[in-house]
């Protein structure tokens, strides 16, 4: 099935730098999500988003649905320790309740 | 606090040995998903439950099966394990009362195959 692309694949940063992440699609999606995945456990929904341009935070992340919905950003800024793992973004057309999931994208921080 | 619990979180099980995992959820809500992830991959959708309608991806195999017997609880049925069946399974839910695309994932389990 489809994916969609996620860049970078992984990074290394250290504590206290902000952090850009994106991905892209070939088709449009109603619904971007961002998940964060940690070692041995399950997706943790982070950010939704609904309409083009929109522009949310949650602490310090901040994601923005692309203008022509075929992409999404996530931003984290001040990055700590515990911001290590894996960040996966989601798109939804809205019907059949169905995701497509990004490639994921490895955050590694040093300290 | 509303969840979605997976149990047990690791099992191991022998070739060709029917193996069954458990999801439950406090949500009430009434899609339920499984989900396999093979390491560092993108979860994979086998099937969904929307209520007690059953949904299969097209390419799941046959060897996967699913059981919803009431709104909290669905289980995943591996028929004959293989050794490329080994991977953490995801449940998630969503519910059409809120937003249907945001869902909500448990731990995981994950499936050992010998």
């Amino acid at each position: 099935g489809q994916q969609l692309n996620q860049s970078p694949q992984s990074m290394f940063i250290q504590e206290g730098e902000d952090v850009s992440m994106n991905c892209t699609s070939s088709s449009i999606f109603n619904t971007w999500l961002w998940y964060k995945q940690d070692p041995g456990e399950g997706p943790v929904l982070l950010i939704a988003l609904y309409k083009a341009g929109e522009l949310t935070s949650n602490g310090r992340l901040t994601a923005q649905f692309g203008i022509t919905r075929k992409d999404s950003f996530l931003n984290i800024s001040a990055s700590i320790p515990s911001d290590v793992g894996i960040y996966f973004c989601a798109g939804s057309t809205g019907t059949a309740s169905k995701l497509t999931f990004g490639t994921g994208t490895r955050l590694q921080v040093t300290l | 606090d509303a969840m979605v619990i997976q149990n047990p979180r690791y099992q191991v099980t022998q070739f060709g040995k029917p193996v069954t995992l458990s999801c439950s959820q406090t949500l009430n809500h009434n899609v339920m998903y499984w989900y396999q992830q093979k390491s560092s991959q993108a979860p994979k959708l086998l099937f969904h439950y929307y209520d007690k309608d059953f949904n299969n991806e097209a390419d799941t195999p046959d060897n996967f099966q699913s059981r919803r017997p009431n709104t909290s609880f669905c289980f995943l049925d591996i028929r004959s394990p293989g050794l490329g069946d080994a991977a953490m399974y995801l449940c998630a839910t969503s519910s059409n009362r809120g937003r249907l695309d945001e869902q909500f994932f448990g731990p995981g389990t994950r499936l050992t195959v010998l």
